[in-house]
């Protein structure tokens, strides 16, 4: 059963970067995910889908401090510069079907 | 652009059947480049898929609640509408409607809150 693990919590500094990671379970290490932000009280948006290859194609009018990047099962979401707008939760997604989310992480920019 | 919206009843009794319907605009719900789908949101929770359906009309749900989903597609009205049956308290949740585009969620309705409650 396809599973993806996220970290509950991560935090950086304004101006700083972070990287974020989903974890692909055991046998499904080629599969490609997509990126979700969603910030407070608002609705997910669609960042990017990233392949297991590190390819990655983002959503309309995401900004160039966005990019993914792979490694075996992992795979990441690094934010540079960071804004106060990017405090948010970040989903990762695999499809099939079934569609898959990781539980999401909580990113706080002090 | 691809927009979506929600639309349907914010209060549903307990045992009673959610019905939400979505509205597409911007593109043919007929076209195969796109599958549709919903999705909730618990509050305070993460996402959650509740099912799918493609062009050629087939569908797939979570298996979680496949007993009590149906979701259809209406081309005439380019909309697409889900039925969640049996309601409980625990399905109290956000609802959005989503369109698929090569594999991954691309684009999201704004979502609409579902209180199931007497």
């Amino acid at each position: 059963q396809l599973v993806l693990t996220q970290s509950p919590s991560a935090s950086a500094s304004l101006g700083a970067s972070v990287k974020l990671t989903c974890t692909l379970s055991s046998g499904h290490s080629s599969y490609a995910i997509a990126w979700h932000q969603q910030q407070p009280e608002k609705g997910p948006r669609y960042l990017m889908k990233l392949n297991s290859d590190g390819s990655h194609s983002k959503g309309d009018g995401i900004p160039d401090r966005f990019s993914g990047s792979s490694s075996g099962a992992e795979r990441y979401l690094t934010i540079s510069s960071l804004q106060s707008e990017d405090e948010a939760d970040y989903y990762c997604q695999t499809w099939g079907p079934p569609l898959v989310f990781g539980g999401g992480t909580k990113l706080t920019v002090l | 652009q691809l927009q979506l919206q929600e639309s349907g009843p914010g209060l549903v009794k307990p045992s009673e059947t959610l019905s939400l319907t979505c509205t597409v605009s911007g593109g043919s719900i007929s076209s195969s480049s796109y599958y549709w789908g919903w999705i909730r949101q618990p509050p305070g929770k993460g996402l959650e898929w509740i099912g799918s359906i493609y062009y050629s009309g087939s569908t797939y749900y979570n298996p979680s609640l496949k007993s009590r989903v149906t979701i259809s597609v209406d081309t005439s009205k380019n909309q697409f509408s889900l039925k969640l049956s049996s309601v409980t308290a625990a399905d109290t949740a956000v609802y959005y409607c989503a369109s698929m585009v090569g594999g991954p969620t691309r684009y999201w309705g704004q979502g609409t809150l579902v209180t199931v409650s007497s």
